[in-house]
């Protein structure tokens, strides 16, 4: 069974950039043509798909945030990461990485961060 | 950018009724590719349904969907205590990828 688990500050300053890790357990980040997504929910809202990097490393954006977000994977600890530029506060969200494919088996506990000063 | 709209936006049942939920698309979902997942507060969401109507692995058989191109449909047959909460619809079929905006099921 495969586990997600999301690491990162849960605080970062308006324009700076996020950066958040997944961490994948019980399975390989590049077997299997997974695709491996991050999702957001701001506090009380919805669901926001922000994109996935597959198990080759190619990768797909959101249009709304693809000029602030950069996805990528890191084999030799099995996970991937998300940077997201320039936040603000209408970046507050719950952030959740899943897999494996285009619906969601697996997901991580999510992590709150916060963008204040 | 397909966009999914749920309805209605919150469904007041009683324990043991049958709830209905409706996921329309604004263009036909390709291949079918539709998922419900069921979120209870602090939680992650769970995956229900993948593929419009195939159960995924340990939901029990009192939900179920159907649809196919832009008309979806989740149905819970009996509501168990457990089942109050939010549901979202979500497509992969097209990129973006997108979710509905969720109905809440709550107790009356």
């Amino acid at each position: 069974q495969v586990q997600l688990q999301e690491s990162g500050p849960g605080l970062v300053k308006p324009s700076e950039t996020l950066s958040l890790t997944c961490t994948v357990s019980g399975g390989s980040v590049t077997s299997g043509s997974y695709y491996w997504t991050w999702i957001r929910q701001p506090p009380g809202k919805g669901l926001e798909w922000i994109g996935y990097i597959s198990y080759s490393g190619s990768t797909n954006y959101n249009p709304s945030l693809k000029s602030r977000v950069t996805m990528s994977v890191d084999t030799s600890k099995n996970q991937f990461s998300l940077k997201l530029t320039s936040v603000t506060a209408a970046d507050t969200a719950v952030y959740y990485c899943a897999g494996p494919y285009g619906t969601f088996d697996f997901w991580g506990q999510g992590t709150l961060v916060t963008v204040s000063s | 950018e397909i966009v999914l709209t749920q309805s209605p936006g919150t469904l007041s049942l009683s324990p043991g009724e049958r709830a209905t939920l409706s996921c329309r698309a604004s263009q036909s979902v390709s291949r079918n590719y539709l998922a419900w997942y069921q979120q209870k507060p602090d939680q992650a969401p769970r995956l229900l349904i993948y593929g419009a109507s195939s159960r995924a692995t340990g939901i029990p058989d009192r939900f179920s969907g159907s649809g196919s191109g832009t008309d979806f449909t989740l149905t819970i047959s009996r509501l168990e205590p457990e089942d109050f909460a939010v549901y979202y619809c979500q497509q992969c079929g097209s990129s973006p990828w997108t979710f509905g905006q969720g109905t809440k099921v709550e107790i009356k």
